[in-house]
């Protein structure tokens, strides 16, 4: 089956320390995105990718770092930079970064506390 | 720029009852428009989608939207809802011929009592 997994689901975290999330897709994906979920206030952009080797800021990039070094991945690596790091992370991606229409396919989510 | 506003963020409602989510979004030229779904501690999946043509669109598990150009809104409706639409419900907007990154509104969550 195609599709988006993420890895770990659940994540433990010291301060201090940085960590990477996973994100892998088999769907053939172009596009691949990084968002930030806290409660009430949606879904907000940290990194997305249209092609291997270039990634762009979202709005809220600072802290994390990514890397997309082959199609299918795109992992997120949160930094002990990242004043507040405890939320819910999303990996997506969609069809063809140059098509505006197409809508964007989600992992199951990794949650992140930093204890 | 665009933005999307989920008007209320909680909608309690009981089984078999209509339901009405609504999102209205700020943008002077065309727009492409989704619903999406989150159950608990799960990603996002596809409702439906607003692209062209007719403006009453009809998507999974018996949800349908339509899109009011005047009124800039694509409000998400279901006539009977179950105890299974618990769920958080996200208005996501596209501008045509713009960034292919969609805004997001806050967020809609519906609770289903019995």
């Amino acid at each position: 089956d195609g599709g988006i997994t993420q890895s770990p689901k659940y994540l433990f975290r010291k301060e201090g320390q940085n960590v990477t999330l996973s994100c892998e897709q088999n769907l053939n994906h172009d596009a691949m995105y990084w968002y930030r979920q806290d409660p009430g206030q949606g879904l907000r952009l940290i990194y997305y990718s249209q092609i291997v080797n270039d990634f762009q800021k979202g709005d809220i990039a600072e802290g994390y770092s990514v890397s997309r070094e082959k199609k299918e991945s795109f992992p997120l690596t949160v930094t002990s930079a990242q004043k507040n790091p405890t939320a819910f992370y999303l990996c997506a991606s969609s069809i063809d970064s140059g098509i505006s229409y197409n809508e964007q396919f989600f992992g199951p989510g990794t949650r992140l506390t930093v204890l | 720029a665009q933005s999307v506003t989920q008007l209320d963020s909680q909608v309690p409602v009981f089984e078999e009852a209509p339901v009405e989510l609504r999102c209205n979004y700020s943008s002077s030229v065309s727009v492409y428009l989704f619903w999406y779904v989150q159950y608990p501690n799960q990603g996002l999946q596809l409702l439906l989608k607003y692209l062209s043509g007719s403006t009453l669109v009809k998507g999974i598990n018996g949800f349908e939207a339509e899109f009011n150009k005047s009124q800039t809104s694509f409000h998400l409706r279901k006539p009977s809802v179950h105890i299974s639409d618990t769920a958080e419900y996200f208005c996501a907007v596209i501008l045509s011929g713009g960034s292919y990154i969609p805004t997001f509104g806050r967020g809609t969550s519906l609770i289903v009592h019995p």
